[in-house]
C-alpha cells in the first residue's frame, strides 16, 4: 500500500481553467503539507495543515486554495490556471513522535498549463 | 528564517569511488532535524538519512554517512563504493523540531555517477 497517494499523477490543461490534485495519507500522522518543485527543481513549501487545522500558509496567490476534509486528506484546487502554475506538486505527511519528525512524500503531480 | 545553501549544483564520480555533497545551513534554533533526500529523474523524494542536532554522532545507511558539525552549521553527505543507481539530484534539508514545521530545502546538487 502507497503510503501517501497523489492523484492525478499527470494533469495537462488550459490556461484559465480550474483543477484539483488529491492527497491521501495512510500512515496515521497529524500533519500533511503541499510543496511545489519549479522549473528550476526547486522545492517550497507551501501549505500545511495538522489535524485539519492551517498552520503554514506561505505567500501563494489566493487562486490556491487546500481542503482538509480529514486528516488522512489534504487536496489542492487550483482557480484560473496560469502558465506559472506549471511544476510538479508534491503532497507529504509528517508525525512528531518518540522517534522523531520525518516528512514522507508522495510521488508528486506533474501539472501542465497550455 | 532558516536557510539551507548546498554551493555544489552538479558533481560526477566514477562508480566504486566515494563522493561528498556538501550542504551548509542557518538557524537560530537549537533543536532541529537535518536530512538528505534523493531526487531521481522520476522525480520521488526518497529519504536517504536523517540527523537529529541534539546527537553528536553522524548518522549512518549502508553506504551513505554524513559528517555534522553544528558549530559550523555544516552537514555534508558521503556517498560510499557509488553505484549507478545514485545518479540523482540530492537535496539538503532543515526541520525545526518541532509538529507541524515544514521542512526547508536547499537548491539541490545533481550528482551523476559514471561506469
Amino acid at each position: 500500500d502507497t503510503a501517501v497517494s497523489q492523484t492525478p499523477k499527470y494533469l495537462v490543461t488550459q490556461m484559465g481553467n480550474d483543477k484539483s490534485i488529491k492527497c491521501e495519507q495512510n500512515l496515521g500522522h497529524d500533519t500533511m503539507y503541499w510543496y511545489k518543485q519549479d522549473s528550476k527543481k526547486f522545492l517550497k513549501i507551501m501549505f500545511s495543515y495538522n489535524n485539519k487545522e492551517l498552520i503554514i500558509n506561505e505567500t501563494v496567490p489566493n487562486r490556491f486554495s487546500p481542503k482538509s476534509p480529514d486528516k488522512a486528506h489534504l487536496n489542492l484546487h487550483i482557480n484560473s490556471l496560469e502558465l506559472g502554475d506549471s511544476a510538479v506538486y508534491f503532497c507529504a505527511s509528517s508525525q512528531l513522535d518518540n522517534s522523531g519528525n520525518t516528512i514522507y512524500f508522495g510521488e508528486g503531480s506533474w501539472l501542465t498549463v497550455v | 528564517a532558516q536557510t539551507v545553501t548546498q554551493s555544489q549544483p552538479e558533481m560526477s564520480v566514477q562508480e566504486a569511488e566515494t563522493v561528498t555533497l556538501s550542504c551548509t545551513y542557518d538557524t537560530s534554533e537549537n533543536n532541529y532535524y537535518l536530512f538528505w533526500y534523493k531526487q531521481p529523474p522520476s522525480r520521488q523524494m526518497i529519504l536517504v538519512i536523517r540527523q537529529e542536532a541534539y546527537k553528536q554522532q553522524n548518522a549512518t545507511e549502508n553506504r551513505f554517512s554524513v559528517n555534522f558539525q553544528k558549530a559550523a552549521k555544516s552537514f555534508s553527505l558521503k556517498i560510499s563504493d557509488s553505484q549507478l543507481g545514485d545518479t540523482a539530484m540530492y537535496f539538503c534539508a532543515f526541520m525545526k523540531q518541532e509538529g507541524g514545521t515544514a521542512l526547508i530545502f536547499g537548491k539541490g546538487t545533481t550528482l551523476s555517477v559514471s561506469s
